[in-house]
C-alpha cells in the first residue's frame, strides 16, 4: 500500500495567489482529514469528509479556505487568496470507518505539504 | 470538552537511558487515547491506542503507556532510548463530536536524544 500521497511536498508562493494542495487517502478509506500545524497552534483540524461528503467544517479558518473531495480517491484543499499567515504544514490523513461510529481511529498521515506565502 | 496538556515542550536525554513524555488528559468520561509519533519532514504515526481494555499499552519501537485515571494521565515511557528516537510525540484524546470520533492534539514534546 502507498499510503497517504499529499502534494507537493513543497509550496512557495506570493501573498494573493491561489494554491492548490492534493492529497490521495489509503484504497478503501472512507474517512479523510485535512489537519495544519503550526508552531503556534499546533495541529489543527480543518475539515473532516466521510464518503466524500464534508461532516465538519468548523476548523475552515475562513471562506479564503475551500476544500473538496469528487470522488473517494482524491481531495483538495484550496486557498485563495493565499496570505503569509497560512503559511504551514498542510497534512491530509485518512482512516477506514467513522461516521456511523468509529471501529479504528488509526490515522494514516501523509508526508504533509510545506507551505510558504511571501 | 475533551483535552490534553503534554506537560514538557522539549525533553533530552542520553542513548540507552529511561524517556519518560508525560500528558494529562480533561475528559468527563472514559477516554479513548493515544500517543502519536511524527519524525521530522514525515507525517504523524500512531504509537500506540487505550480504550479501556488494559491500563497498560504497550506500542511500537518498546514504547508503552500507563492509563491511571486517579492522575487523569497517560504518560509515555521507554526503558532505554535510542538515537532514533529523536522525534516529535503527541498525547492525543478522542472526543465524540457530531457523529463521529474527532481527535485532539496536544501541543506536542520534542524529544532528543544524545549520544
Amino acid at each position: 500500500d502507498a499510503g497517504v500521497i499529499q502534494s507537493p511536498r513543497h509550496e512557495v508562493t506570493e501573498m494573493g495567489q491561489e494554491v492548490t494542495l492534493r492529497c490521495k487517502p489509503i484504497s478503501g478509506h472512507n474517512s479523510l482529514f485535512w489537519y495544519r500545524q503550526t508552531m503556534m497552534r499546533g495541529l489543527e483540524l480543518l475539515i473532516y469528509f466521510n464518503n466524500n461528503v464534508p461532516i465538519d467544517d468548523s476548523g475552515m479558518p475562513e471562506d479564503r479556505f475551500s476544500a473538496k473531495m469528487p470522488n473517494a480517491s482524491f481531495s483538495t484543499l484550496k486557498i485563495q487568496p493565499s496570505e503569509p499567515r497560512d503559511s504551514a504544514v498542510y497534512f491530509c490523513a485518512s482512516i477506514r470507518g467513522q461516521g456511523s461510529g468509529a471501529t479504528n481511529e488509526k490515522l494514516f498521515f501523509g508526508s504533509g505539504t510545506q507551505l510558504s506565502v511571501l | 470538552a475533551q483535552s490534553v496538556t503534554q506537560l514538557d515542550s522539549h525533553v533530552s536525554v542520553s542513548e540507552g537511558t529511561p524517556v519518560l513524555l508525560r500528558c494529562n488528559y480533561s475528559s468527563s468520561y472514559s477516554p479513548s487515547l493515544f500517543w502519536y509519533v511524527q519524525h521530522p519532514n514525515k507525517g504523524l504515526q500512531l504509537l500506540l491506542k487505550y480504550t479501556s481494555a488494559a491500563t497498560l499499552v504497550k506500542g511500537i519501537n518498546g514504547f508503552e503507556a500507563e492509563f491511571k485515571k486517579s492522575e487523569t494521565s497517560f504518560h509515555l515511557t521507554k526503558p532505554s532510548a535510542h538515537m532514533s528516537d529523536a522525534a516529535e510525540y503527541f498525547c492525543v484524546v478522542s472526543e465524540a463530536s457530531g457523529g463521529y470520533n474527532k481527535l485532539i492534539f496536544g501541543a506536542g514534546t520534542r524529544l532528543a536524544v544524545h549520544p
